[in-house]
C-alpha cells in the first residue's frame, strides 16, 4: 500500500514564525502536492512538484514556498506565518504514467496547523 | 473554466437507507477524468473511483455505485444500505487531460452522517 506520511498531525505556531511541514511518500511517485482544506472550500492546491527540484505554483501559492531535494520528500514552508494560514494541510502523491496520466492521488493524514 | 459543484453540504440518513451524493462539473474539454474520494474522521482522503470522459458506463462496487451522465455533466455516487462506517466527507473531483500537470479540482465536499 502507498504510504504518505506527514510529520505532524497537529501544530501550533505563532504569527511571524517560519513553519516547515514535511511529507514523505514510500512509493517512488513522481508527483507530489500540497493542498489546504478549509470548510466549504474543499481542497485548494498550493504547490505541486513533478520531479526533484521542480515545482509549480498551484491556485494559492502566496505566502508559501516548497522544497523537493529528494524524490520521496516534499516540504511546505510558511515563510512568515499569519493567522489566515490556520488550516488543515494535506500532502498527496501520484504516479506519473505518460505525459497526462491523471492517476489517483494518495493522501497523508493531514496536519492541522493553528497560527496564534 | 473548471468547476465542481456538490450542492449537498450535509446529509444525514438512518443506517440501511440508500443515499445519493450529487456532483455536477463544468469543463470545456472533451477529455477529462472524474474522481470520488472519501475523507473519514481520521483525515486521510481515500481514493474511491476514477472515470474518464469516454467511459459512460455506470460502475458498481459492492454497496457503492456511480452514475456518470455526460448530457447533464453529472457524476453521482450512491451508497446502498448505508452503514455507520460510511460516515465521512465525500469529495468529487475533476482533472482535465490537457493541463501541464495532474491538476485536480475538488468540489467543496458533502458531509454524510449515518445514524445507527
Amino acid at each position: 500500500d502507498v504510504k504518505v506520511t506527514q510529520s505532524s498531525r497537529y501544530l501550533v505556531k505563532r504569527t511571524g514564525e517560519k513553519v516547515f511541514l514535511e511529507c514523505v511518500q514510500d512509493m517512488d511517485h513522481e508527483n507530489m502536492f500540497w493542498y489546504r482544506q478549509d470548510p466549504g472550500l474543499g481542497l485548494r492546491l498550493i504547490y505541486f512538484s513533478y520531479d526533484v527540484k521542480m515545482k509549480e505554483k498551484g491556485d494559492i501559492p502566496e505566502g508559501y514556498s516548497v522544497s523537493r531535494e529528494k524524490k520521496e520528500r516534499f516540504s511546505l514552508i510558511l515563510e512568515s506565518a499569519s493567522t489566515n494560514q490556520t488550516s488543515m494541510y494535506l500532502c498527496a502523491s501520484s504516479f506519473l504514467e505518460g505525459r497526462y496520466s491523471n492517476q489517483p492521488q494518495h493522501f497523508g493524514d493531514g496536519t492541522r496547523l493553528s497560527i496564534l | 473554466a473548471q468547476k465542481v459543484t456538490q450542492a449537498q453540504t450535509e446529509i444525514s440518513v438512518v443506517e440501511k437507507e440508500d443515499v445519493t451524493l450529487d456532483c455536477v462539473y463544468e469543463t470545456r474539454d472533451t477529455t477529462y477524468y472524474l474522481f470520488w474520494y472519501k475523507q473519514p474522521p481520521s483525515g486521510e482522503l481515500v481514493f474511491l473511483i476514477r472515470r474518464n470522459s469516454f467511459d459512460e458506463q455506470n460502475e458498481i462496487s459492492g454497496r457503492y455505485s456511480w452514475n456518470f451522465q455526460k448530457s447533464t455533466s453529472s457524476f453521482n455516487f450512491t451508497i446502498t444500505a448505508s452503514q455507520v462506517v460510511d460516515s465521512a466527507v465525500y469529495f468529487c473531483a475533476l482533472s482535465e487531460l490537457k493541463t501541464s500537470y495532474d491538476k485536480v479540482i475538488f468540489g467543496p465536499g458533502t458531509s454524510l452522517s449515518v445514524i445507527p
